[in-house]
């Protein structure tokens, strides 16, 4: 069984250019989570997604950034118009969350560096 | 409320010692405690986790104690060794198991653990 898979693993955007990071989630795991990790900090939440709804946007910021977990096809974390505080590395997690079952389980992550 | 607060923020330990960190939560909704570990380059993956239920969780070389009265949790590596080096992450969550929950981790700063040879 697959692991959670993020891609790309490393993405350079020049101020103002968009940034798309996939996230495919764990096979039978129909809940995303999207979380920022800052150097040298703790990560933050930002978003979770079950398919075709967003449940809790409450850590993601109003602008620029949007997210989508289509019916088909892996999760989507949009940054529009980069900026260089956008520089972080992005983490996705994947939950089957059926009863008794509470461990997300972390991508390796997508780290974007915005020039 | 919402914050998850852990210290030290990096810890030293020679090989065969105990590595001790500790967190603190306000939130006494939160139900859920799970540590991460964290390798360069990597995503955090599940060591170990508690519910308030418990004081104590122990799982080969490493133990979570849980504080309810206090609200504060610890990790307890045994006879730690350098490949444990790493940086550690408590995390807090709320469970409840309603529609409407959900299920975020709040994460405290993290821990980075040396463990010299």
């Amino acid at each position: 069984n697959a692991g959670v898979m993020q891609n790309p693993r490393h993405l350079v955007r020049r101020r103002g250019q968009e940034a798309r990071l996939r996230c495919s989630p764990m096979k039978g795991h129909s809940h995303v989570y999207w979380y920022r990790q800052l150097p040298e900090e703790g990560l933050k939440f930002m978003v979770y997604l079950q398919k075709e709804n967003i449940i809790d946007e409450s850590g993601m910021p109003k602008e620029r950034f949007s997210a989508e977990f289509p019916k088909e096809g892996p999760s989507i974390l949009r940054i529009q118009q980069v900026v260089r505080g956008d520089s972080a590395a992005y983490f996705c997690a994947s939950s089957p969350f059926s009863v008794g079952d509470d461990e997300q389980f972390f991508g390796p992550g997508t780290r974007l560096t915005v020039l | 409320q919402q914050q998850v607060k852990q210290s030290p923020q990096s810890l030293i330990v020679q090989k065969g010692g105990i590595s001790i960190i500790n967190c603190a939560y306000e939130n006494t909704a939160f139900d859920y405690f799970p540590w991460y570990q964290q390798f360069p380059g990597k995503g955090p993956a599940l060591l170990i986790a508690i519910r308030p239920d418990v004081s104590e969780k122990k799982e080969g070389r490493f133990t979570i104690s849980f504080n309810k009265s206090a609200k504060q949790f610890s990790l307890h590596i045994m006879d730690s060794q350098p490949g444990d080096s790493a940086t550690y992450f408590c995390a807090a969550s709320i469970l409840g198991r309603w529609m409407d929950s959900s299920y975020k981790l709040i994460f405290g700063s993290g821990t980075r653990l040396l463990v010299r040879p």
